[in-house]
């Protein structure tokens, strides 16, 4: 099975902020990578497919890039409603895995 | 608009069974592969298993914790994704949502359905 490892676990940010959130996987999965966003008993919603493409709705500041083995998320000019736990997600081949997570709080 | 509505969760006894449902609308279901994924209380997301289209062969997936004791079915004359669970375990308990899958990713979700496994 392939092994996505998130970092960090968690982050502290403020409104306004730059965060980058990195996805590394046990093995190459070119760019089927996927990053979503889950709120507090919300379902996870899907924000980047394919390592770097905007699903549509989801905000410009939202991007992501990598290819390979390491992929990141960037979230520009942090908004409130951001803070959130993010999640990546490789469909590469099954079973399917996810990250353990990245928790975004508000410092 | 896409919309997937879970149901069928409940409290069940270890080793007890339970039949999720998941109600499809707003796109051609019969076209679609779907998928479902779990999360266990306070943990990270799991994936369950997928189904492919028929036309697509109608084949199953399943991660290898739950092979052998869920089963994915569809009915699409009546839009609707299922999961049968067997033999269920204490870590089987969680929050388990319906998706569709375009491509490979979930891009739509429902709202969820709770599982408890507890004696």
């Amino acid at each position: 099975d392939i092994q996505l490892t998130q970092s960090p676990s968690s982050l502290s940010a403020s409104v306004g902020d730059r965060v980058t959130i990195t996805c590394r996987a046990s093995q190459t999965i070119s760019s089927y990578l996927n990053w979503y966003q889950q709120k507090p008993g919300k379902a996870p919603k899907l924000l980047i497919y394919a390592a770097s493409s905007l699903q549509s709705g989801v905000p410009s500041r939202f991007s992501g890039s990598g290819s390979g083995t390491d992929f990141t998320l960037t979230i520009n000019s942090l908004q409130p409603e951001d803070f959130a736990t993010y999640y990546c997600e490789q469909s590469y081949s099954t079973p399917l895995t996810f990250g353990q997570g990245t928790n975004l709080e508000i410092k | 608009e896409v919309q997937l509505v879970e149901s069928g969760g409940g409290l069940v006894k270890p080793g007890g069974s339970l039949r999720l449902s998941c109600a499809a609308s707003g796109f051609t279901f019969s076209n679609a592969w779907m998928s479902w994924v779990r999360q266990a209380p306070g943990k990270g997301l799991e994936w369950v298993g997928r189904i492919k289209s028929k036309t697509d062969g109608g084949t199953t997936d399943y991660a290898a914790p739950v092979k052998g004791r869920f089963t994915i079915s569809r009915d699409d004359s009546k839009n609707t994704l299922f999961l049968q669970m067997n033999s269920l375990k204490t870590e089987d308990t969680g929050v388990y949502y319906c998706t569709t899958v375009g491509s490979g990713i979930h891009d739509y979700w429902g709202q969820g359905t709770l599982v408890t496994v507890s004696s």
